[in-house]
């Protein structure tokens, strides 16, 4: 079992770009989760997906976009990058009902400059 | 709206000796559940120990245990026997299920925890 894996695992863009993160969960699970952490900082919750809906979304911008696929894989789009969205972009995934545990890939470490 | 508090940024401990990070917590519900994850360079988020809030007894998981004082909203993490791969951020975070579903994580600030040889 491969766990989560993130794509890419480093990427520099400049101001304006758009960016785009991907995520397989762990092999069974349905729910992806996405987090961006700032350096030094806790991970803050961006959205979570199931059933290829957005189901939860935390306090970000409508920049920050993303999509799940019926194969359960999943995308992070941030349009018009600013420099304060340089920080590591970290995908859960979850196996849904009744669960609890959320199994993180390794992240994306994006820089904006 | 809940919220996760650590509130020492940096510890260190001997090699074979016992530390306990701390966290306190903010939330109306009376159903969650609560994490300690430990974060090492590899910046992977590895699941050390889980808490369900209805449950009284603590959780263990061998060196690993929580202290979790449901009225105060404090769980604190025991590590005994630290050994040098212990050395990472651990964060302690919240969770209320969805519908049933596995919830957003609300995390802490982190811990940095260094163990000297």
């Amino acid at each position: 079992d491969a766990g989560v894996t993130q794509s890419p695992t480093h990427l520099i863009k400049t101001r304006g770009q758009q960016v785009t993160l991907r995520c397989s969960p762990k092999s069974g699970h349905d729910t992806v989760s996405w987090y961006q952490q700032a350096l030094g900082q806790g991970p803050q919750f961006i959205f979570q997906y199931y059933e290829e809906e957005e189901r939860q979304r935390g306090n970000f911008p409508d920049r920050f976009s993303g999509h799940q696929f019926p194969n359960y894989s999943s995308e992070l789009n941030v349009n018009a990058l600013l420099l304060g969205d340089s920080a590591l972009y970290l995908c859960a995934s979850s196996p849904g009902t009744g669960e609890t545990e959320a199994f993180f890939g390794q992240g994306t470490r994006l820089t904006v400059v | 709206a809940q919220t996760v508090t650590q509130s020492q940024p940096e510890m260190s401990v001997q090699e074979a000796e016992t530390v306990t990070l701390s966290c306190t917590y903010d939330t109306s519900e009376n159903n969650y559940y609560l994490f300690w994850y430990k974060q090492p360079p590899s910046r992977q988020m590895i699941l050390v120990i889980r808490q369900e809030a209805y449950k009284q007894q603590n959780a263990t998981e061998n060196r690993f245990s929580v202290n979790f004082q449901k009225a105060a909203k404090s769980f604190s993490l025991k590590i005994s026997d630290s050994q040098l791969g212990d050395t990472a951020m651990y964060f302690c975070a919240f969770m209320k299920l969805l519908s049933g579903n596995t919830g957003k994580l609300i995390f802490g600030q982190g811990t940095t925890l260094q163990v000297k040889p």
